[in-house]
């Protein structure tokens, strides 16, 4: 059973500064792996999928990394805003889709 | 992207009554479309998976009488909560994949259904 790891569980940093998140997962057979925005009380929006063929993922100020061999996924986000608070999901898909807990992100103004 | 559409977005009900949500992809025909549930400060959980023409294939622990899916076609999807319970109450989204592609999954907007 696949089992995916969001560390840490929040983060609250100042407007500016880079942000790291970290996403782990235990059987490395997956399809692709995707990061996803959440808003309180909202959907889920769609950040960057990575395949399991590539390594990483751009998308503006967005760069997602995969190493399928290590089972492990980091979402950078530079230059933070405080838009950017939310709630950030990995989810790996290996014939279905397994999401983390999430990392819940705070960037002060 | 594309865009997938969910009804109704926010619901209350009664113990005891069901509720029917819709899920339609307004812009793309999808082989497969999925139904999750949200707790609070939790993360998605898979409740089912349904493929065209065929019925939806229950995650362990889910109650396939419970949480009725229809795929009604390939742009519309409905979950129904018959005899609903206040522990039902959960933030409930789906999402479809598209027949061609790299299997992303394309998520609805939610429902947040709050039996009393």
């Amino acid at each position: 059973k696949q089992e995916v790891t969001q560390i840490p569980a929040a983060l609250s940093v100042p407007e500016g500064e880079n942000l790291v998140l970290n996403c782990s997962f235990t059987d490395s057979a997956i399809y692709n792996l995707q990061w996803f925005r959440q808003d309180p009380g909202k959907g889920l929006t769609s950040l960057l999928l990575i395949q399991s063929s590539q390594r990483e993922q751009t998308s503006g100020r967005l760069n997602a990394s995969l190493d399928k061999s290590s089972g492990r996924s980091t979402l950078y986000i530079a230059a933070s805003q405080p838009g950017d608070s939310a709630t950030y999901l990995c989810a790996v898909d290996d014939y279905k889709l397994s999401f983390g807990a999430g990392t819940t992100v705070t960037v002060r103004a | 992207g594309a865009v997938v559409s969910q009804h109704p977005s926010r619901v209350i009900c009664k113990s005891g009554t069901s509720v029917k949500i819709e899920c339609r992809s307004l812009d793309f025909q999808a082989t497969t479309m999925f139904w999750y549930r949200q707790f609070p400060k939790k993360s998605l959980m898979l409740m089912a998976t349904s493929n065209e023409g065929s019925k939806a294939t229950y995650e362990q622990g889910v109650e396939k009488d419970k949480f009725l899916i229809n795929h009604a076609s390939l742009t519309l999807s409905t979950l129904t909560v018959t005899s609903a319970h206040p522990e039902d109450s959960s933030f409930y989204i789906c999402s479809y994949q598209k027949r061609e592609g790299n299997n992303e999954q394309f998520f609805g907007p939610g429902t947040r259904l709050t039996v009393l």
